[in-house]
Parts: C-alpha cells; structure tokens; sequence
C-alpha cells in the first residue's frame, strides 16, 4: 500500500496565528480525507478531497493527487483547534482501504 | 441520523476475560472498519468489511475476530484480553471504494488489568 507522511509532526501556535500542515504520499493517491481528532478523543471528517481545493470556513484544504500531496490551511486559530490531524487516502492499485498519516499535534495557546 | 454508534464508551477487562464491542451505523453504508489506537500514535486497522457476510484483516488482527451478518452491525470480539489489547478502539463506515468517506464512532475506551 502507500505510504503517508504528515509534516509537521507537532506545531503550537498563538491564537489567530495561520499554519499549513502538509500530507505527501508515496504514490498517486484517491478519497483523500483530513480528519480532526480532538482532545476528548473524538475523530471529526474535516474534508473529503481527492482533487482541487475546499473551504469550510477558517479551514481550507488543496490536493493535487497527480503531484502525491494534500495542505491543510487553517487561518486564525482557535483554542478549539488544538488536537491532532490526520490525513488519510487510498492508492491507484485497486484497494479501497485508506492509510493514514501518524498526524499533526497541534496546539493553541489563548 | 445517528451516525456510526459505538458501545459501550469504557470498559475495564482483566486478563482472559472476552467480550464483544458494538458497533452500529444507519447510513446504509456498505464498508465498515475497526482501528486501535494507541497512545500518541496513529490509526491501525483492525479489520474491514466490505458487505454483508464479508470481512478482511487488516494490519493487527491477531487476538480479534468480527462478524458482519448485516450491513447495520459490525461487532469486534475480544478473545482471551491481553495487555497489549489496552487501547481506544474506533470503529468507521464509509458508503464504498469508490466513495470512501469516513464517518467515525465516538470510540471505545478499553484497558486490560
């Protein structure tokens, strides 16, 4: 299967402070998805995007599956926004189950 | 909609002790998974199913089995609980390959004492 790697590994950040996090894969990649798990533990579907760019109000996500990367845009953060993100997709060989990244810590302090 | 629901929340198990995690969704959606998910670390799956009456391992089966005979339920049994089983179990369902969408339960808090 692929492989996923998500940068930066950790990040803290100052309320209202704009971060990219990153997500290469080690071939072209489908049903690329980025997930929220916050601190109680539980996993939010952020964006489902094989292709192009989504918003969803301060968040925004771009993928370009043929260059094997998706970024994950967050503008003026929140303390809300701490946890982890995760990035997860399928290769083009025919499976359907997702790999997922080891995630992104992020935290913002007030 | 109540989504992917998993039971129970908590549980406490001592070593040799089995019992079953539930989950339950009410998309309709053809494909459901189990993952663990160990502290500070990323999601392994356990197993998959891609329909009724199909399943599949996945990267760390051993020391679990599941069944899938409809497409609502998708329980993950626990045989003989170890240690190493201690870990915060999720279960996910997505509507298929194609549109692979993950929608995730709240999770399964376990530890093996």
């Amino acid at each position: 299967g692929i492989q996923v790697e998500q940068s930066p590994p950790d990040l803290i950040l100052q309320e209202g402070a704009n971060s990219t996090l990153r997500c290469n894969f080690s071939d072209s990649v489908n049903n690329l998805q980025w997930f929220h798990q916050n601190p109680w533990g539980q996993l939010i579907n952020l964006f489902y995007i094989p292709s192009g760019t989504k918003q969803n109000g301060r968040l925004s996500a771009t993928t370009v599956a043929t260059e094997r990367y998706s970024l994950l845009y967050i503008s003026s953060s929140q303390t809300t926004d701490s946890g982890v993100y995760f990035c997860a997709g399928t290769g083009s060989g025919g499976s359907y189950i997702p790999t997922f990244g080891r995630g992104t810590s992020l935290i913002v302090h007030p | 909609n109540a989504g992917v629901t998993q039971t129970p929340k908590f549980r406490i198990l001592k070593i040799g002790q089995s019992m079953t995690l539930q989950c339950t969704q009410d998309m309709n959606h053809n494909y459901m998974y189990w993952y663990r998910q160990d502290p500070g670390m990323g999601l392994k799956l356990i197993y998959y199913s891609v329909g009724a009456g199909i399943t599949d391992k996945g990267e760390v089966p051993n020391g679990y089995n599941v069944s899938r005979s409809t497409t609502e339920d998708f329980p993950l049994r626990l045989e003989l609980a170890a240690p190493s089983q201690t870990s915060v179990y999720f279960c996910a369902s997505s509507l298929s390959g194609m549109d692979g969408r993950y929608t995730f339960g709240s999770g399964t808090r376990l530890t093996v004492v």
